[in-house]
């Protein structure tokens, strides 16, 4: 069963155009994670989202928790080739435990 | 300082055939996990750590998979025997479990060929 929902799964735009990301739930997270996974590397994260409404800006990309901590976007703005990569959503249900992963959305930015 | 370390960073072997794989955490997190991703089935959990004893191993597939923690530096995942639906990049990846960011730090992967 997948808890996570990530679209699109496939995105390829030139460089200079705005995109977002989406992570949707039926289940409510105590927190979210964003990493991004270039080839041949272990994922790396990007942001934790803890509070329903919080935004949160690295640089060019925005992340956004819903308001009911069921769901979540990524939103870049002005895409650069090094944006390249596997971005992947990742859900905590409580602080003790192991994260529940999105299927991911692979990210390609044509120069 | 040095991040998650894993080894080897490929292996090919053949049907049938065991295999090690190894991880060393980063050193002082307390807990420690072991992914398998596949384009079919993107991330998942095998099995989790805690202070070195294994909390969760719902994930892993069947009993040719075994992993291990004998120490809060060294951990391992064996496959035995190994089948081609074995083949996947495995991560392993370490955490300070109560730390304020709980982030999870992976390593390169061990990116497995079973022919």
């Amino acid at each position: 069963t997948q808890l996570l929902e990530q679209s699109p799964q496939f995105l390829s735009i030139q460089e200079g155009e705005n995109l977002t990301v989406y992570c949707n739930s039926s289940s409510v997270f105590s927190s979210l994670q964003w990493y991004r996974q270039e080839p041949g590397e272990g994922p790396v994260l990007l942001v934790t989202v803890v509070t329903g409404g919080e935004v949160k800006k690295l640089k060019r990309l925005t992340f956004q928790f819903g308001d009911a901590r069921k769901d979540s976007s990524l939103h870049i703005t002005a895409a650069q080739p090094g944006d390249t990569g596997l971005y992947l959503c990742a859900g905590a249900k409580d602080s003790n435990y192991q994260l529940i992963w999105g299927a991911g959305t692979k990210l390609i930015i044509k120069p | 300082d040095a991040g998650v370390i894993q080894s080897p960073r490929h292996e090919v072997t053949e049907m049938g055939q065991e295999v090690t794989l190894r991880c060393k955490p980063i050193s002082g997190h307390n807990s420690l996990f072991w992914y398998r991703q596949t384009m079919m089935r993107g991330l998942e959990l095998l099995i989790y750590f805690n202070n070195n004893v294994p909390i969760d191993d719902s994930g892993m597939p069947e009993d040719r998979f075994s992993a291990k923690m004998p120490n809060a530096s060294f951990s391992t995942l064996k496959i035995q025997p190994s089948e081609p639906r074995d083949s996947a990049v495995y991560f392993c990846a370490s955490r300070l479990f109560g730390s304020s960011t709980d982030t999870q730090y992976f390593g390169p992967g061990t990116r497995l060929t079973v022919l």
